[in-house]
């Protein structure tokens, strides 16, 4: 079946504008999480969603990031006021929850974000 | 504190030559999780194996194996008979008892696998 995906791929954005990245999760998963990954590290968690809430959005920099999750499937990361510290590449993961079984999360491609 | 320590940033060999990825991990919980994921060029991160804390057996598939020790918090990855397709990034992850399934990642090593 389908894998996770995100799209834009790349996104290049003027220092200041806001930007809305996407994420399509595997059908039937309920958890979805972001992370960030900066150049030369591992990605960094930034929010998870359980269904439509975000059960933990601890890892969230600031209040410019925000994400939503609608109708527990499809989510977007929404960036305000874009600096040049937040180019990075923004990966989704999504992964069933079970109550049995630990559940891998899948990753997506990821958004490069560019601010110039 | 949790934390995932991969000390190797970059690693080089030459084909079919043997290659282990450290992993050193923290955390006060004990139940958890570990995990190899591949970055490779194209981005994608790949899972590889996951591992719980309860589970001390090494475990080999193919050309992979892993040697997790509770006692020095390590969790290493030894590629045997390189191939220049391993070339990637390699990250080692912790899931510890008092998340919800995020996971922390170590900052990777960039393995080249040379001809």
């Amino acid at each position: 079946g389908a894998g996770v995906s995100q799209t834009p791929s790349n996104k290049v954005t003027e220092k200041g504008k806001y930007v809305e990245l996407r994420c399509d999760p595997i059908s039937g998963h309920t958890a979805l999480y972001w992370y960030r990954q900066s150049l030369g590290q591992g990605p960094e968690f930034l929010i998870y969603f359980q269904g439509t809430g975000a059960a933990d959005d601890s890892g969230l920099p600031n209040d410019r990031f925000f994400a939503v999750r609608p109708e527990g499937s499809v989510s977007t990361l929404k960036i305000q006021r874009t600096e040049r510290g937040d180019s990075a590449v923004y990966l989704c993961a999504s992964s069933l929850v079970g109550a049995t079984s630990y559940n891998e999360q899948f990753f997506g491609p990821g958004t490069r974000l560019t601010v110039l | 504190a949790q934390k995932v320590t991969q000390a190797q940033t970059e690693i080089s060999v030459v084909e079919k030559e043997d290659v282990t990825l450290d992993c050193v991990y923290e955390t006060r919980d004990t139940t958890y999780y570990l995990f190899w994921y591949k970055q490779p060029p194209s981005g994608e991160l790949v899972f590889l194996i996951r591992r719980n804390s309860f589970d001390e057996q090494n475990e080999i598939s193919g050309r992979y194996s892993w040697n997790f020790q509770k006692s020095t918090s390590s969790f290493n990855f030894t590629i045997t008979a390189s191939q220049v397709v391993d070339s990637a990034v390699y990250f080692c992850a912790l899931d510890y008892g008092g998340s919800q399934g995020n996971l922390i990642f170590g900052k990777g090593t960039k393995l080249s696998v040379k001809p």
